[in-house]
């Protein structure tokens, strides 16, 4: 399973509304997640299931979508949001794939 | 507190043997996959596969299959990704990563691996 990522790079001020969008080459159903890597560190989880709210994370993220077509929301962009955003979808076995990423800067 | 603790990084000549390793606390390590991810300079997220240690039962990404070995020592606490002939395109940062469900939750600090003459 392909996974597209929209845009590759976006460039946002403070307080902007951000959506990242995730499109899958066949149906997943809401097996996808959502991560943040930010500039050195490993990525950290932000959605899983295609719209819950991991523990901790900020409630401006939000995630929708079905099927094919998902995004990852930002509603009121903050500085500490730079980074780089991926999709995960994956499969019953565990197999996994990541979109190609997504580069959130600030204005 | 679950914790992946990672091995240092490594600089070796293309043709050499390398395994690094990814130890875990924290938790029951034989009750949760460990799979690895591989990052190139300032490129994506590609997962490589994954490792089951409470029985060692692996799933690769048909891109790494026969590449790398992927193992674990429940004795250790320690899962490995192992290659027996390095290339310069191996050059990249790797992470371990804990399953929870079907997300990775917990991460590794990355081992970094430089290829090269």
């Amino acid at each position: 399973i392909q996974m597209t990522q929209s845009p590759s790079s976006l460039s946002a001020s403070v307080g902007d509304r951000v959506s990242i969008t995730c499109q899958a080459s066949q149906d997943i159903s809401d097996y996808l997640n959502w991560y943040q890597q930010k500039p050195g560190k490993a990525p950290k989880l932000l959605i899983y299931d295609a719209s819950k709210l991991e523990r901790g994370v900020p409630s401006r993220f939000s995630g929708s979508g079905s099927g094919t077509d998902f995004t990852l929301t930002i509603s009121s962009l903050q500085p500490e949001d730079i980074g780089t955003y991926y999709c995960q979808q994956y499969d019953h076995l565990l197999r996994t794939t990541f979109g190609q990423g997504t580069k959130l800067e600030i204005k | 507190e679950v914790q992946l603790v990672q091995s240092g990084a490594e600089v070796k000549k293309p043709g050499e043997s390398l395994n690094i390793s990814c130890q875990g606390s924290g938790y029951r390590f034989t009750s949760y996959w460990i799979g690895w991810v591989r990052q190139m300079p300032g490129k994506g997220l590609e997962w490589m596969g994954i490792v089951f240690p409470g029985d060692s039962d692996t799933r690769y990404n048909p891109s790494f299959q026969g590449q790398v070995t992927i193992s674990a020592d429940k004795s250790l606490n320690t899962a490995y990704l192992q290659w027996s002939s390095l290339k310069a395109s191996d050059s990249a940062m790797y992470y371990c990563v804990r399953h929870n469900g079907y997300t990775y939750l917990y991460w590794g600090q990355g081992t970094l691996v430089t290829v090269s003459s």
